[in-house]
């Protein structure tokens, strides 16, 4: 079945820490790539968008990721976390009408 | 501009009751979106709309019902409401699937619980 997957489900890490979550998408072809943020009690919001082109792309706050269309994966990075960095992160594929999410990963920081 | 609203923001309903919630966007999007959100699981799309008039399917769509009767409202329908139908619902829009305008714009969700 045609999926989005991010493995991690839950990473803590130290402050300044670097980070990068996984996200893998079985579908073929063309699509769109995105990782949404959802901050504690708030509704989500896009972080960084892959349309074509450049494969490493960034997004807003410092996030950065990587399409390899090999490995079919879009992974998230960060050099050096913050605290205000806890929340959950979505990854999601567009492909034709459809945006498809993953499961989350909940991010949390330890101060 | 207000951007995607939801209304209710809260709802309790007893088992096999009906409710209709509705997703409003004042960016003349085209297109629309009803997921539901729970956890460990994410958001799954339950129907979807590319226009006026126009719906679809999603990924879990069995008990609900929509309706795009104007562009800017997107209606989602619980005809006989169950307890595996709490979640949080959001709502979202985009203008299109062309490059550049497809980032989806989302609602702040409403919390549903179903006794």
């Amino acid at each position: 079945a045609q999926s989005v997957s991010q493995h991690n489900h839950h990473v803590i890490l130290s402050e300044a820490a670097s980070l990068e979550l996984g996200c893998n998408y079985s579908y073929g072809g063309t699509v769109n790539l995105f990782w949404y943020v959802q901050y504690p009690g708030q509704h989500l919001q896009l972080l960084l968008k892959y349309f074509s082109g450049d494969p490493l792309v960034k997004g807003i706050k410092g996030f950065e990721a990587e399409f390899i269309k090999s490995k079919f994966s879009f992974n998230l990075r960060k050099p050096s976390v913050q605290w205000s960095d806890t929340a959950e992160y979505f990854c999601a594929v567009r492909r034709a009408s459809k945006i498809i999410f993953g499961s989350g990963t909940r991010l949390s920081i330890r101060p | 501009n207000a951007g995607v609203t939801q209304t209710p923001k809260f709802r309790v309903l007893k088992t096999g009751q009906s409710m209709t919630l509705l997703c409003a966007q004042d960016m003349n999007h085209e297109y629309m979106y009803w997921y539901r959100q729970d956890p460990g699981m994410g958001l799954r799309l339950i129907h979807y709309s590319v226009g006026e008039g126009t719906t679809a399917k999603g990924e879990v769509p069995d008990g609900y019902n929509v309706s795009r009767l104007k562009k800017q409202n997107f209606l989602l329908g619980l005809e006989s409401a169950a307890p595996s139908q709490t979640s949080v619902y959001f709502c979202a829009s985009s203008y299109g699937t062309g490059q550049g305008y497809n980032e989806q714009f989302f609602g702040p969700g409403t919390r549903l619980t179903v006794l």
